[in-house]
């Protein structure tokens, strides 16, 4: 699976948007761009996935470049509960190998 | 069905003991993954099954740890001799072929 880089930790307004980086320069054709995020203490919660197009749904929206080398995950009003390590990963999604490779991810602190 | 369950939530042992910890995922998910996780590392996989077979290993996965999916319902991960470095927290999850994971809230190992 394609490597991903995120900045160790960004941290924003409660209330403001979110924007969260993810670079995956080396991603191929076949692979979606997964986001998970962890809060203290409970398992990864899945957020949200895509392959070319942006994708929304209740938690957040995907933004993914015309080159797919890049991608934005974003909290349109953050609040305190936000407050998460949050996981961008490429995965192969069919097939025996599909499994999710986890790096250190990005920790987003909200500040009221 | 109220998600992935992991049992127990904590586990204090004493070095050298064995050590088994039991995941029930969704129903009706045929992959179960176990992953486990260190304090500032996101998850690192360590195996995962397709229904009862077990059908990928992480090198991490010593011959100390053994895992089984009888009947491919739950699942359970054993740890024989524990060791002071397998302090960690374990964390289980369970999918359809294509789609985002589901995870427990994990079992938390502390070897003394």
């Amino acid at each position: 699976d394609a490597k991903t880089t995120q900045p160790p930790s960004m941290d924003c307004a409660e209330g403001r948007a979110a924007n969260l980086p993810c670079n995956h320069s080396t991603i191929s054709g076949n692979e979606y761009v997964y986001w998970y995020r962890q809060i203290h203490s409970q398992g990864p919660q899945y957020i949200i996935h895509g392959l070319k197009n942006n994708e929304t749904n209740e938690m957040a929206s995907l933004i993914i470049t015309e080159d797919r080398k890049s991608s934005t995950l974003i909290l349109p009003h953050a609040t305190l509960r936000d407050t998460a390590v949050y996981y961008c990963i490429v995965r192969v999604e069919a097939g025996a190998n599909s499994k999710l490779t986890f790096g250190k991810g990005i920790t987003l602190s909200v500040r009221p | 069905d109220t998600g992935v369950s992991q049992d127990p939530r904590h586990k204090i042992t004493k070095r050298g003991q064995n050590v088994t910890f039991r995941c029930d995922p969704i129903s009706e998910h045929n992959r179960l993954y176990w992953y486990r996780q260190t304090l500032g590392q996101g998850p690192e996989f360590l195996t995962y099954f397709q229904n009862e077979a077990q059908l990928e290993k992480s090198r991490l996965l010593s011959d100390r740890f053994s895992a089984e999916r009888p009947k491919g319902s739950f699942s359970t991960l054993e740890i024989q001799r524990t060791e002071q470095g397998d302090s960690a927290m374990y964390l289980c999850a369970s999918s359809l072929p294509v789609s985002g994971y589901t995870f427990g809230s994990g079992t938390r190992l502390t070897v003394v």
